[in-house]
């Protein structure tokens, strides 16, 4: 299986907005809700922030939001936050009953 | 909340096998999918495979060959076996909770370093 497509680098202001892509196939994100979406701090273990393409779990902050359309899922942060710099990841379920990650975005808060 | 912790032999030999155990403290194995996944040093994730309670499992095909997930409920533990190593499969494990069948991982272990190396 091959791993989602994402920008391997995005980068904002402070306060700025920014989207992350996260393109598949009809055989995955297109075809399921089981988009999710995660935060790596460095050293750290992922986080989860989104999870069914656009439910935010408890305690996460509403700066974060999510979509998809057709084959491609997105991840926005609105009014960035240095805290918010750090690597995200998407996946999602896949028609082979398997589960298939993104290659990763570096997000870097200028 | 559920936690996880990761545990096993930090150095592999190649063509050996890489044994792994999770141990889920806090909540129960029951009812849910607990996954594998990896990070290669300065990589993305990879996912390796998962397991139900019921011991229903599906596998990441491009390592379904070489990967055995199985599961203790009476010791809450899920267990990765993977066999014939090579310095590819140098990575960070992590084990996860998954919310459902292909739903999202909520809860994580910290991670445990594998090094293939002679």
């Amino acid at each position: 299986q091959s791993a989602l497509t994402q920008p391997a680098s995005v980068s904002g202001s402070p306060g700025q907005s920014i989207t992350i892509s996260c393109t598949g196939t009809s055989r995955d994100v297109g075809g399921y809700i089981y988009v999710s979406w995660y935060q790596q701090h460095p050293g750290k273990a992922p986080k989860l922030i989104m999870s069914e393409v656009k439910n935010r779990p408890s305690g996460v902050s509403d700066r974060f939001s999510g979509s998809k359309s057709g084959n491609t899922a997105s991840l926005t942060i609105s009014g960035l936050q240095a805290e918010d710099e750090a690597d995200y990841y998407c996946s999602s379920y896949t028609s082979s009953n398997s589960v298939v990650f993104g290659g990763g975005t570096q997000l870097t808060v200028l | 909340q559920a936690q996880l912790q990761e545990s096993g032999p930090g150095l592999v030999r190649p063509s050996e096998t890489l044994s792994l155990t999770c141990t889920v403290s806090g909540g129960s194995t029951i009812d849910y999918y607990w996954s594998w996944i990896r990070q290669s040093p300065g990589e993305g994730l990879e996912w390796i495979g998962h397991i139900y309670s019921s011991g229903n499992t599906n596998y990441n095909p491009s390592l379904k060959s070489r990967v055995t997930l199985s599961m203790d409920t009476s010791k809450s533990q899920v267990s990765l076996k993977m066999t014939s190593v090579t310095a590819a499969d140098t990575a960070v494990y992590y084990c996860a909770r998954e919310l459902g069948i292909g739903d999202a991982f909520d809860v994580w272990g910290q991670g445990t370093l594998v090094t293939v190396s002679s």
